[in-house]
């Protein structure tokens, strides 16, 4: 059972390139979602998907695309990647813990750098 | 206003020492409440709930409330390990699938 996992781990990006960050969950949960965490600003709701064929914007959506592929997995797409766009992107599901409550399961996390 | 506020810190003890951090949410319609420890470089993972009632795992006790919109963390007997950032995390009424998270605190336990 791998839980959450992100790939790439790293990439390096010129202004204007183009890139997709894929997630894959095996918990079979409905939920999942795409954030961005920044120094000082804590993580952020980029788009999320309540359940396979559906996603929401979040808080922060400009400049990106998520496609939900099926329930396992959960893309989101740079078209035109631009400076403001570096930062650490988690992408997570959520699901019964102890069934007992929701709790959100993150992946490693992808370490975007654009120049 | 942030929605989730923490005091980012960084908080520096000693081993053996008790610290307390607190969170405030402006939304009083909030249902659910948490703390995730991330640790540097690596991605959030749930530390506990936290109950209207209060509640305790070892070392580290939770407490809400509702009333003041506040949220609290003590950890006791502080070791080496427990250096991490500790994020405060709200769910959504609207939502309970909606989290949003403080922009967390930074603990340091010294030797």
């Amino acid at each position: 059972n791998a839980g959450v996992t992100q790939t790439p781990k790293f990439q390096v990006l010129k202004t204007g390139q183009s890139m997709t960050l894929q997630c894959a969950q095996d918990m079979n949960h409905n939920s999942m979602y795409w954030y961005r965490q920044d120094p000082g600003m804590g993580l952020r709701l980029i788009y999320y998907s309540a359940s396979e064929g559906t996603t929401d914007k979040g808080e922060v959506p400009n400049g990106y695309n998520v496609s939900r592929l099926n329930k396992r997995e959960f893309s989101l797409r740079l078209e035109s990647a631009a400076p403001s766009q570096t930062s650490v992107y988690f992408c997570a599901s959520i699901g019964l813990s102890r069934g007992t409550y929701n709790e959100q399961f993150f992946g490693p996390g992808t370490r975007l750098t654009v120049l | 206003r942030k929605e989730v506020e923490q005091d980012p810190g960084p908080f520096n003890v000693p081993e053996g020492a008790t610290v307390a951090f607190n969170c405030t949410y402006s939304n009083s319609a909030s249902q659910s409440f948490f703390w995730y420890r991330q640790d540097c470089r690596k991605e959030p993972k749930l530390l506990m709930s936290v109950y209207s009632s209060g509640n305790e795992d070892g070392r580290f006790t939770a407490q809400l409330n509702r009333a003041s919109q506040y949220i609290s963390l003590l950890i006791r007997d502080s070791k080496l390990s427990d250096s991490a950032t500790y994020l405060c995390v709200v769910g959504s009424a609207a939502s309970a699938r909606q989290l949003t998270f403080g922009s967390g605190t930074q603990l340091t336990v010294l030797p």
